[in-house]
């Protein structure tokens, strides 16, 4: 399972776009790079998955270099209730195992 | 659609105790998977099942867990006998294909149970 690296923590004010970057040096050729959101109390929730170049949803873009060794989730203008921990994982495409790293604990303040 | 659902939410036994948790995945999903989850973590896999067979269940402390998922649809976790280091919230979830290669899924968690051991 590839390694993922990415900030513990980020601070944002609301209405502002936020970056968050994850490292993954050790990506296999045929591995999607996913991102999980989790509020507290809460199980995590799938935000946006990609394998290269740029992916959007209604809630998000991810951004994939040629390399793939990295990726950027963006939130554009974040709210309140974005508030919440990060998580980028590396999933095999096979969908075999999900390797949860620490993630991004994001707090939005007004 | 109903979501993966879990019970109980909450639980407090004390070391060397038995406790049992339950999860119900979303109908029709092929895939459920156990998490941990330790307070500042992220989530830990201990077992994945495809129908009710075992597909990785390498990071499971066999020695005191156990995992069984009858018939392919809910799934029950099992410590016997807890330690203070079990404390954690437990995950379930589950995702809708049979793993297939070149597949990836998503998977959709529950609400957790949170364990307290004493």
């Amino acid at each position: 399972l590839a390694k993922t690296t990415q900030p513990i923590s980020m601070d944002s004010y609301e209405g502002q776009e936020v970056n968050i970057t994850c490292s993954h040096n050790n990506i296999a050729t045929n591995d999607y790079i996913t991102w999980y959101q989790q509020f507290p109390s809460q199980g995590p929730r799938f935000i946006i998955q990609g394998y290269k170049t740029k992916v959007t949803n209604e809630v998000a873009s991810l951004f994939i270099p040629a390399d793939r060794k990295s990726s950027t989730l963006s939130l554009p203008r974040v709210s309140l209730s974005d508030t919440a921990v990060y998580y980028c994982l590396v999933v095999a495409n096979s969908g075999y195992a999900l390797n949860f790293g620490k993630g991004t604990s994001l707090l939005v303040t007004p | 659609e109903a979501g993966v659902a879990q019970s109980p939410r909450y639980k407090i036994i004390e070391k060397r105790q038995s406790v049992a948790f339950w999860c119900n995945p979303i109908s029709g999903h092929a895939t459920l998977y156990w998490y941990q989850q330790i307070l500042g973590q992220g989530p830990k896999l201990l077992i994945q099942f495809q129908n009710n067979g075992v597909v990785d269940d390498s990071q499971l402390p066999k020695d005191r867990f156990s995992a069984e998922r009858l018939k392919g649809v809910d799934s029950t976790l099992k410590i016997q006998p807890a330690k203070l280091e079990d404390s954690a919230v437990y995950l379930c979830a589950s995702s809708p294909r049979r793993l297939l290669a070149g597949v990836t899924d998503t998977q959709y968690f529950g609400p957790g149970t949170r364990l307290t051991v004493l």
